[in-house]
């Protein structure tokens, strides 16, 4: 069964520092790889996603995804975290074929020190 | 462009009451999908139209449960007799359905709250 993991609940760093989030999937055939993320009252905000092609995929707000199919990891990254990144992170699975339903991780809580 | 709307955003409903969220997704949008998310943890999948027809359903969408897109436009979503357990933000989201444009844009959600 597809599922995906997200190893850290709760992450804190300081403003300006450098961000990896962690997200491992587990899917028996090529994935759809996504990483959402969610303010407080908000709907979830695609930040990028990997269909094919080049592993290392940009996203909006400066963030940037690396797909490891040996590692089954997508981690998401970002060279300096400003303090309006404080939110909570999800990363994705879709199936390919028709349906296109995604399978979330639990989520990272990313709280920035100023 | 206006986004997918939910509404209400908030429903507060006791115990046996029945409750109903509405969907209106991205207009060109004819794929619809419903999640249900929990605290602490991701959006579980409940289940997805394209255009009118409900193609699948998640063991989480009990008999309680029935979901509606009735001219392949918006969408509702029913529990009956709600339970506690159901207390939740419901996401609704839509996409357009070829596999170039996977991506889901997702509404604000609806939080129930089942006292």
């Amino acid at each position: 069964a597809q599922s995906v993991t997200q190893p850290d609940i709760h992450i804190t760093v300081s403003e300006g520092a450098s961000l990896e989030l962690r997200c491992n999937y587990s899917y028996g055939a090529t994935p759809y790889l996504f990483w959402y993320v969610q303010s407080p009252g908000q709907g979830l905000q695609l930040l990028l996603k990997y269909f094919s092609g080049d592993t290392l995929v940009q996203g909006i707000k400066g963030f940037e995804a690396e797909f490891k199919r040996s590692q089954s990891s997508f981690n998401l990254r970002k060279p300096s975290v400003h303090w309006s990144d404080a939110a909570e992170y999800f990363c994705a699975v879709g199936r390919s074929g028709n349906t296109g339903k995604l399978i979330f991780g639990q989520g990272t809580t990313l709280q920035v020190k100023p | 462009d206006t986004g997918v709307s939910q509404n209400p955003r908030h429903k507060i409903t006791k115990r046996g009451q029945n409750v109903t969220f509405r969907c209106d997704p991205i207009s060109e949008h004819n794929r619809l999908y419903w999640y249900r998310q929990t605290l602490g943890q991701g959006p579980e999948f409940l289940t997805y139209f394209q255009n009118e027809a409900q193609l699948e359903k998640s063991r989480l969408l009990s008999d309680r449960f029935s979901a509606e897109r009735p001219k392949g436009s918006f969408s509702t979503l029913e529990i009956q007799r709600t339970e506690q357990g159901d207390s939740a933000m419901y996401l609704c989201a839509s996409s357009l359905p070829d596999r170039a444009n996977y991506e889901q844009y997702f509404g604000p959600g609806t939080r129930l709250t089942v006292t």
